[in-house]
């Protein structure tokens, strides 16, 4: 069965890096992209980019440019989403989704169980 | 970029009513519309893609429809269950964003 299994919850001080890992498992790793996703408390759902394991191609959002970078290692089905420069407001918790980015798949079809970041001095 | 709006952004409807969400691009995204289902503490769920494609495993009593900008979630006979916040998505380029949810509750 297609599992994502996320690292656990981190405490980080402001201007530190964050790195998430989400290990899939029970599909082709190399067949789908994977996407970040965050949801800061008591708010909606917000878009941080993707990546194409199969080439490492990265999109993302706008908001996040120069502080993100999303990676990937295919021998172990891995991939990881780094935030630098943490500030409070990155205080959320952060999910990893696959999709397969083809209008006839159902996207965002497996989720992570979320990775709680919080951001404080 | 296209922005996402949802309406309304919460309700209040009595089991068995039924209820409608609107979902509104600011471009055309052809049908590439999907919408998730999250319930407090949990992760998202997706229902429906391609605006009107019952994810596998999801009760007949939702359904969309829509195409171009304008689209909505319909829940047929709302259940107690289906208290959650709703999300419409648009997937047909990055970045691919969320509306910002519709909060639904039992009156």
């Amino acid at each position: 069965q297609v599992q994502l299994v996320q690292s656990g919850a981190e405490v980080k001080k402001p201007g530190a890096s964050v790195k998430v890992s989400c290990k899939a498992s029970g599909y082709t790793f190399t067949g789908y992209y994977m996407h970040w996703v965050r949801q800061a408390p008591g708010q909606g759902l917000e878009w941080m980019g993707r990546i194409n394991p199969n080439s490492g191609g990265t999109n993302y959002a706008q908001k996040f440019q120069g502080r993100v970078t999303m990676t990937r290692d295919t021998s172990i089905s891995t991939a990881y989403m780094e935030l630098s420069r943490l500030r409070s407001d990155d205080t959320a918790v952060y999910y990893c989704a696959r999709d397969r980015d083809d209008f006839w798949s159902p996207p965002f079809d497996y989720w992570g169980q979320g990775t709680l970041v919080t951001v404080s001095s | 970029d296209i922005q996402m709006t949802q309406s309304p952004s919460s309700l209040s409807a009595s089991v068995g009513d039924r209820v409608t969400i609107t979902c509104r691009a600011s471009q055309g995204i052809s049908n590439y519309l999907a919408w998730y289902q999250q319930k407090p503490g949990k992760v998202p769920k997706l229902l429906i893609y391609a605006a009107s494609t019952l994810q596998s495993g999801v009760p007949s009593r939702f359904s969309g429809s829509g195409s171009g900008t304008d689209f909505t979630l319909t829940i047929s006979s709302l259940q107690p269950e289906d208290v959650a916040t709703y999300y419409c998505q648009k997937y047909n380029s990055a970045p691919r964003d969320f509306g910002g949810g519709t909060k639904v509750e039992i009156k």
